[in-house]
């Protein structure tokens, strides 16, 4: 069975830094782009960043353009998000996800886990 | 990265037949014939029905279809019943610089 898990979700202060993992298995992660995406309580999806096999493609949301990292670790099986000078608008449900490149679905996701930005 | 435009809100009533749309660009869905679909249940993780515009991946239903003209894509969800209310998301590759284009959601309710 195929898998993403995250992980590292939390409450952190405005300022603060926080660091998602996203775990993956049943399948090759290097053989797929990756990316993130967050849910704000009520509202929609964002799409916030796309990593591709190696590190040679990185895109970002502009929202988060600067303030967050996205990395993978293909003999971990990982992919990362370093999120930075967190801000309230960032609290959310972020989700990991796997592209598929030949027909640009999402066709896996995670469970997602929950940010929370507040003093 | 871009956004499309979607309808807040539908409804419809169980056996009818309602269609979403999804309005973009000459920069995304109206040059690249890569749209999907996904459907998103309250506290669920979201679920993809449709992609390539109108492909259904194996185990959906076949009450979900897609369609495409110009910059705007459709879903047509036809007799309507209680489980497929739930959040409708479009999303087409954008490009390389746009990368991602995603709709805000249509929030189907089942009368």
């Amino acid at each position: 069975q195929v898998h993403l898990v995250e992980s590292g979700g939390g409450l952190v202060k405005p300022g603060g830094s926080l660091r998602l993992s996203c775990a993956a298995s049943g399948f090759n992660l290097s053989d797929h782009r990756m990316t993130w995406f967050r849910q704000s309580p009520g509202k929609g999806l964002e799409w916030i960043s796309s990593i591709a096999y190696g590190v040679t493609s990185i895109i970002y949301a502009d929202s988060v353009k600067g303030r967050f990292t996205i990395s993978r670790d293909n003999a971990k099986t990982s992919l990362y998000l370093q999120m930075n000078s967190l801000r309230a608008e960032d609290t959310a449900v972020y989700y990991c996800a796997r592209l598929n490149w030949d027909d640009f679905t999402f066709d896996l996701w995670g469970q997602g886990t929950l940010v929370t930005v507040s003093s | 990265q871009s956004a499309l435009t979607q309808p807040a809100s539908v409804s419809g009533s169980p056996g009818q037949s309602i269609t979403f749309s999804c309005t973009g660009t000459t920069s995304d869905v109206g040059t690249y014939n890569l749209v999907s679909w996904y459907q998103q249940h309250p506290g669920k993780v979201p679920k993809l029905i449709i992609y390539e515009g109108s492909k259904r991946p194996s185990g959906v239903s076949l009450r979900f279809s897609g369609s495409k003209s110009g910059n705007t894509a459709s879903l047509t969800v036809s007799g309507l019943q209680a489980e497929d209310e739930a959040t409708y998301y479009c999303c087409s590759y954008g490009g390389v610089t746009a990368h991602v284009a995603f709709g805000g959601g249509t929030k189907l309710t089942v009368l």
